[in-house]
């Protein structure tokens, strides 16, 4: 497809699972960014991959979050030990660089924990 | 740190009348802003930016911005409202350079009366 897609749409897990959100990013783009959005906090920004850098890593909540981005294409966002108030929709964005390109956002993934 | 504003969670206005969303940011950097536009169960989709070239921006579907300096603001404005505008805007401050992370306002949910 030519847009950004995110897997799962949907995701119900029990607390203190762990849980795998996956990105797509759009073809060539090099940057991927992970936002979450979420009733209390509106939207916020989790991670940044560009290119073979080091990840921008100062938006993640806890050390339960983490991220990878393989082969500079597909991301994985990855939440242990989910709690309730990681319930969101967690969107991904990819764009061709940093500076002011237009941020491609996928239709997110909402996450619902039990 | 940056922050941005948005005068009003929700704002109603009647077919044809205009719509006027507020913004005010702040940065220690010349800014770049943006809109967004969120229709439900979707992902965020760009509607203008302001990179420090005109301070008029025009977007998608007839919206346009102007970036006042002085009152730190970047009110989205379109003259006359459609019943598919309904959806929810967001406005959004960046540094730009090479990572353009996104920060948020709250958020304005526009309702379109017939």
């Amino acid at each position: 497809g030519a847009g950004v897609s995110q897997s799962p749409s949907n995701k119900v897990t029990e607390k203190g699972k762990d849980v795998e959100l996956r990105c797509d990013p759009i073809s060539g783009h090099t940057a991927l960014y992970w936002y979450r959005q979420s009733l209390g906090q509106g939207l916020e920004f989790l991670i940044y991959f560009q290119g073979n850098s080091a990840p921008d890593k100062s938006g993640l909540p806890s050390d339960r979050f983490s991220a990878e981005r393989t082969g500079g294409s597909v991301s994985t966002l990855t939440i242990q030990r989910t709690q309730q108030e990681d319930s969101a929709v967690y969107l991904c964005a990819s764009t061709r660089g940093g500076g002011y390109n237009e941020q491609f956002f996928g239709p997110g993934t909402r996450l619902t924990v039990l | 740190a940056q922050s941005v504003t948005q005068l009003g969670s929700h704002v109603s206005v009647s077919e044809g009348a205009l719509v006027l969303l507020r913004c005010n940011y702040s940065s220690s950097v010349p800014p770049y802003l943006f809109w967004y536009v969120q229709y439900p169960n979707q992902g965020l989709q760009l509607l203008l930016k302001y990179t420090s070239a005109a301070t008029l921006v025009k977007g998608i579907n007839g919206f346009e911005a102007e970036f006042k300096k002085s009152e730190t603001s970047f009110h989205l404005t379109k003259p006359s409202a459609h019943m598919s505008d309904a959806a929810e805007y967001f406005c959004a401050v960046s540094e730009g350079g090479g990572a353009q992370k996104l920060v948020f306002g709250q958020g304005t949910r526009l309702t379109i009366n017939p």
